[in-house]
């Protein structure tokens, strides 16, 4: 059972377009990252939300975290080419010290 | 300051051949942990450590084993690897629990025929 759940798997959309991305999950987090993987590389930190309703921007890229602190959203406005890769949301418990618990990620392509 | 790094890049063993895979940060980290990526399964702990010479399971430990005996490095053993042992791995580092997120490694990509 994935403890995280990400939705889309997959994603394709055309240079300029919105889109947005969930992360989604029954259990609360103390804290919950997002992290983009290109490809052959490992992946890179992008945001680090740690309070219930927390809005984080970096650029067109905004990040939420819900209320009840179990789930997240990514949010892209004017897609560009650049940001195609796998988008991968990350939370961890209190429960679980050091550890964090990957969802499958999210797979973006951005056509120009 | 090279970050997080991981030797070697790819590999090809025969099904019961043994390997070390070895990451190595130079950020004074506390933390480090290992993980395999598949298709469709997403990023799964096999072992971490918590400081230099301690060791934990992970979710998928089974196969593996680890040494952290210098706080800078941080060694994952296959002692009998099998095809179902296929897989890119990645290393990652961080400096304490409630710090900024992990830092990865490039990966390994494994490949047991």
């Amino acid at each position: 059972t994935q403890l995280l759940e990400q939705s889309p798997q997959f994603l394709s959309i055309q240079e300029g377009e919105n889109l947005t991305v969930y992360c989604n999950s029954s259990s609360v987090f103390s804290s919950l990252q997002w992290y983009r993987q290109e490809p052959g590389e490992g992946p890179v930190l992008l945001v680090t939300v740690v309070t219930g309703g927390e809005v984080k921007k970096l650029k067109r890229l905004t990040f939420q975290f819900g209320d009840a602190r179990k789930d997240s959203s990514l949010h892209i406005t004017a897609a560009q080419p650049g940001d195609t890769g796998l988008y991968l949301c990350a939370g961890a418990r209190e429960t679980s010290g050091s550890r964090l618990t990957f969802g499958e990620g999210t797979q973006l392509t951005v056509n120009p | 300051n090279a970050g997080v790094t991981q030797t070697p890049k790819f590999r090809v063993l025969k099904t019961g051949q043994s390997m070390t895979l070895l990451c190595a940060q130079d950020m004074n980290h506390e933390y480090m942990y290992w993980y395999r990526q598949d298709p469709g399964m997403g990023l799964r702990l096999i072992h971490y450590s918590v400081g230099e010479g301690t060791t934990a399971k992970g979710e998928v430990p089974d196969g593996y084993n680890v040494s952290r005996l210098k706080k800078q490095n941080f060694l994952l053993g296959l002692e009998s690897a099998a095809p179902s042992q296929t897989s890119v791995y990645f290393c990652a580092s961080r400096l304490l629990a409630g710090g900024p997120g992990q830092y990865f490694g490039p990966g390994t990509r494994l490949t047991v025929l």
